[in-house]
């Protein structure tokens, strides 16, 4: 299967600021990624789909100006979290689909800590 | 909103017995199945899945069953070792939409 790969992988930032996250296909070519968010004992929500060359697909509830995405290559999609808050804090996770439709792949997550 | 959830959210077993877990889903459109492994800090893991048209499918230790009639799906694991030890999600997929994730439960091995 793929390799999916997360930096950081834990991250602590003062309220306000942005914080971007990489999410890597170490071995496999992605047209598409999907971002997860899951708090403390809680189940994996996904936030949006990230399309590369073109705008990402953003679940309804998230603001799409607040969580950007940017997917510049078939390897590379970032999620940046704009003006964090503290309620921003949580465990970021991103996912690359396999080659058969029903595959899906997860990098190893980052902690999002905002104080 | 359809969705997928589980029955129990945690379970305790002891080191060595079998363990089950599971999860009822409503989207009858759902074609693909899915249980993870998630250890704390970690992304969630693929234990395995089966497909719509299939009852019953068997892993290493593991065994998938789903049940279409009554929309239940469940996660058995024999001789339940210590790194067992997660929080077990169930994920529903239909055709090339996204997954959907149920609520999660944590399995504690007892040695």
């Amino acid at each position: 299967g793929a390799v999916v790969s997360q930096h950081p992988s834990w991250v602590i930032c003062k309220s306000g600021t942005s914080v971007k996250i990489e999410c890597r296909s170490l071995d496999f070519q992605a047209t598409t990624m999907f971002w997860y968010r899951q708090f403390p004992k809680q189940s994996l929500m996904l936030m949006a789909t990230s399309n590369e060359g073109s705008k990402a697909t953003y679940e309804q509830g998230v603001e799409k100006d607040k969580f950007l995405i940017n997917h510049a290559s078939l390897t590379l999609s970032t999620l940046t979290v704009t003006s964090a808050h503290p309620e921003d804090s949580s465990f970021y996770i991103c996912s690359v689909p396999g080659q058969g439709s029903y595959e899906q792949y997860f990098g190893p997550g980052t902690r999002l800590t905002v104080t | 909103g359809e969705s997928v959830g589980l029955h129990l959210p945690t379970l305790s077993v002891q080191e060595g017995d079998n363990s089950i877990i599971n999860c009822a889903y409503s989207n009858s459109a759902s074609d693909y199945f899915i249980w993870y492994k998630q250890e704390s800090g970690k992304g969630p893991q693929f234990i395995i899945d089966i497909r719509s048209n299939m009852d019953k499918r068997q892993g290493q230790r593991v065994t998938v069953l789903l049940n279409k009639t009554v929309k239940h799906l469940s996660l058995q694991i024999a001789a339940t070792q210590p790194g067992d030890s997660a929080v077990y999600f169930c994920a529903e997929k239909k055709g090339n939409n996204d997954m959907r994730f149920g609520a999660g439960t944590r399995l504690t091995v007892k040695p």
